[in-house]
Order: C-alpha cells, then structure tokens, then sequence
C-alpha cells in the first residue's frame, strides 16, 4: 500500500523549532518529487516547500523562504522540513504529498501549534 | 503571483450536477495551464481528483469516478471541475491548483459545496 506517514508536529514557542520528518512506503520513494502543504485552522492549503527527486531542485513558498529547510534521505525513505524562527501563522496541519505534477498521495497531515 | 479565485460556497441536491469554478487572474491564461481539482472531507487530507488541460490531455486520479470531469470555459479565464449526479458523500471542499511555473504551485481558495 502506498502510503506516507508524517510526524514531528507539537507545540512552540514563537522563535522555537521544530522538524517534521514524513515516512514513505509502498513505491519507490527515490523517483519522486515531494512537497510539503499545510493548513491552517478553518483555512485553506497552501503549498510551502518542493524537492525534486535527487535533492537538486528545492523551492519554498515566500512565507517560509529562509526560516524552513528542506530535505530527504532516499536511503530512508524519509522526507523532511526544519522549520526555524517559528510564527504564530505558520500554526497548521502539514503534510507532505507526493509529487506526479499532481499531488497523487498525501499524508494524515501534523499539527504544528506556535504559542506561547 | 498568481490568484485562483474559487467561490467559498455552492450547493446542490442529490442527482443534480454542481458545476465548481476556478478564476485565474488576468495576468495569467488559462489556456497555458493544467488545472489540478482535490477534494477535502472534514478531518481528512486532500484527495487528488483530476486534471484537465484540454479535452485530448485530461486524467482522472486513482479511483475517482468517472462523474468527476474537468474543463475550461476560455472566455471566463476559468477552470471547471462538473459533479454530475451528486450523492451526499460528495460534500466537502474542492480547491483547485496550478503550477505558475517549475518552481512553485499555487491553490485557490476551496469551495465547501453542500449536497442537500
């Protein structure tokens, strides 16, 4: 079963980090791009971060450019975003998506909550 | 930056077809992009539905019934995904989604469409 699996959400402090990490199985995690979308309460999505399959190509949402990171482990499976300089309107569900141009598969999504 | 202007609301009744748009901005032609459709139930993460460029270029996600379609009224810089003969379980939030270019992708607002 195809299937990604996200984790690393909680609750910061504004100013605080956190790093989400999302597991893939069932299919070749290593030929995909991946994306990370997220959520805010009673919102809408909005794309935050792409990574091409090799790592070569990263792209981020202004929102975030320069306090997130992003990045995989092929090797692992895993894909992963380090969110630095924490806001309280980066608070939502994030989930990380499968990339065929269409984003074919997501996650249960994670809560990330910024309050102090 | 490109806007997708969704309506925040539609409803119709059961067996009826719900015709749900997606705007773009005027700096943008629609006729240049792949209109991807999600559809999001309560508590759960986005569900991918189709894509539509043009009627010899369109795909349906894994398992989405064939009364999902898409189109494009030119006219109206819009991108239409067509419920024909809507159940009750089709209500949720739909959003719509391009890619401006390589590096990053832009969703609309979502339209909650009510089955009653």
């Amino acid at each position: 079963e195809v299937q990604l699996v996200e984790s690393g959400g909680g609750l910061v402090q504004p100013g605080g980090s956190l790093r989400l990490s999302c597991a893939a199985s069932g299919f070749t995690f290593s030929s995909y791009s991946m994306n990370w979308v997220r959520q805010a309460p009673g919102k809408g999505l909005e794309w935050v971060s792409y990574i091409s399959s090799s790592s070569s190509t990263i792209n981020y949402a202004d929102s975030v450019k320069g306090r997130f990171t992003i990045s995989r482990d092929n090797a692992k499976n895993s894909l992963f975003l380090q969110m630095n300089s924490l806001r309280a309107e980066d608070t939502a569900v994030y989930y990380c998506a499968r990339d065929r141009s269409a984003f074919d598969v997501w996650g249960q999504g994670t809560m990330v909550t910024v309050s102090s | 930056q490109p806007v997708l202007t969704q309506p925040p609301s539609s409803s119709a009744s059961p067996g009826e077809s719900a015709r749900l748009t997606c705007t773009l901005n005027s700096d943008i032609n629609v006729g240049s992009y792949n209109i991807y459709w999600y559809q999001q139930k309560p508590g759960s993460p986005p569900r991918y539905l189709l894509y539509y460029y043009s009627d010899s270029d369109k795909g349906q996600g894994s398992g989405v019934p064939s009364r999902f379609s898409g189109s494009k009224d030119a006219s109206a810089n819009t991108g239409i995904l067509l419920i024909s003969g809507l159940q009750t379980e089709d209500e949720a939030d739909y959003y719509c989604m391009i890619w401006p270019s390589n590096a990053y992708v832009v969703f609309g607002g979502g339209t909650k469409l009510t089955v009653l």
